[in-house]
């Protein structure tokens, strides 16, 4: 099992749609990472936190560490959010979940 | 945030030859990470670079197919040695300050296929 699980693994919406990424993990950590990887490969370091809530534009991310559990939340979404957005966990070093691959469709 | 200048972007090697990637920073970093994305997974973290001695390897990964060299606080570079059609993967370079829970940041990547 990975320590670090996202859900879900594809998703599809539509331009306007409010989309929820989930991220759960099985170890104590430091802090958790939302990274966002475009398809030429660039990673992008959307937020990291180790409790509550981040917002930046019409991002926000959420952690609640007793369930070990993190929400990566785009409201209003657009088709330049496509892309993958992956959940990483820092405990000494990071782990990264497999990724999840958004399509915001017109 | 630091400014990453990973090179080549992408390249196309034939079987059996190596490749070197550098990894640049505009400010002095302490940690420094080599990935390999190989195609349709996460991230797997090769090696830690460590500035002026060996780098940490992680396992699975050994420093005959991935010699790594960090010659100072700013510069890194990552060899894929004898490559092979399996080694066709996006490298990314990584850095991070000290400290428990620092920020990492990446470069853009280097995708490389092998024939």
């Amino acid at each position: 099992k990975n320590e670090v699980e996202q859900s879900p693994q594809n998703l599809t919406a539509q331009e306007g749609e409010f989309i929820t990424i989930n991220c759960s993990y099985s170890v104590g950590i430091s802090a958790l990472h939302w990274l966002q990887q475009h398809p030429g490969g660039g990673i992008v370091s959307l937020f990291m936190l180790s409790s509550g809530k981040k917002k930046h534009g019409r991002l926000i991310a959420t952690i609640n560490i007793q369930e070990k559990h993190s929400s990566l939340h785009i409201t209003a979404s657009h088709p330049r959010d496509s892309a993958v957005y992956i959940c990483a966990v820092l405990a000494g070093k990071s782990t990264f979940g497999d990724g999840t691959t958004l399509t915001v469709k017109p | 945030s630091a400014v990453i200048s990973q090179k080549p972007s992408r390249d196309i090697c034939q079987r059996g030859t190596s490749l070197t990637i550098q990894c640049q920073v505009d400010s002095q970093v302490t940690m420094m990470f080599w990935y390999r994305q190989q195609p349709g997974q996460s991230l797997t973290l090769i090696a830690t670079a460590n500035q002026g001695s060996e780098a940490t390897y992680e396992s699975g990964f050994v420093i005959d197919k991935f010699p790594i060299s960090r010659p100072n606080l700013t510069f890194s570079t990552l060899t894929v040695s004898n490559m092979s059609p399996e080694d066709s993967s996006i490298y990314l370079c990584s850095v991070a300050s000290s400290g428990v829970g620092a920020p990492q940041h990446f470069g853009d990547g280097t995708r490389l296929s092998i024939l």
